[in-house]
């Protein structure tokens, strides 16, 4: 079956330091990867997304996503973290076809930002 | 450049009635697709419609059902509620034949089942 892991329920780091998030995922293909960001009572932003290429993808508000193959992973990283951007983060995967291309999520990484 | 739009915003409803959420797609996007987000959960695929058609389901009861409109908007309507349907709803829509779908999301419906 498909699915979508973010290890990390919590995590809280100073403002400043650096921020790492992790994902990996179960797919029978290489899927489509993507970020996206819900701040509390909002929807989704995308931050960033993989589909092919450059296995280091830039993103939105400074963030960036590396995409490993081999440990079928796309972890997200972001080198100085601001308070703005504590919210809730999402890993999602889907695989484009002809008959649809729903997204997986993982259960969410909750980001605290200490000042 | 208007996103994507959800209405009503909030909603409260009371076991066994049924509901209807509505949604306007991004403009230039011909895909809707519809999640669940119970609380502190991640996102659930419910449905996706394009050329007015479910094109594709996920694991949801029959209770479950939408529809989309020439001007690709779309409903989804949820019958005899259940108090385990409080969630937020989530609307993305997309572009088919872009070769990557990218999906963007509204702001969501919040319904409330007491």
């Amino acid at each position: 079956a498909q699915s979508v892991t973010q290890p990390d329920i919590h995590i809280t780091v100073s403002e400043g330091a650096s921020l790492e998030l992790r994902c990996n995922y179960s797919y029978g293909a290489t899927p489509y990867l993507f970020w996206y960001v819900q701040s509390p009572g909002q929807g989704l932003q995308l931050l960033l997304k993989y589909f092919s290429g450059d296995t280091l993808v830039q993103g939105i508000k400074g963030f960036e996503a590396e995409f490993k193959r081999s440990q079928s992973s796309f972890n997200l990283r972001k080198p100085s973290v601001h308070w703005s951007d504590a919210a809730e983060y999402f890993c999602a995967a889907g695989i484009l076809t002809g008959g649809g291309n729903k997204l997986t999520f993982g259960t969410g990484t909750q980001l605290k930002v200490e000042l | 450049d208007a996103g994507v739009t959800q209405s009503p915003t909030h909603l409260i409803k009371t076991r066994g009635q049924q509901v209807t959420l509505r949604c306007s797609p991004k403009s230039g996007h011909d895909t809707v697709s519809w999640y669940q987000q119970a609380l502190g959960q991640g996102p659930q695929f419910i449905f996706q419609y394009y050329e007015e058609e479910e094109r594709q389901r996920g694991n949801f009861p029959d209770r479950f059902s939408g529809h989309q409109f020439p001007n690709y908007s779309s409903e989804l309507n949820v019958n005899a509620l259940l108090l385990g349907d409080s969630a937020l709803y989530l609307c993305a829509s997309s572009l088919v034949g872009k070769g990557t779908d990218t999906q963007y999301f509204g702001p969501g419906t919040r319904l409330t089942v007491l």
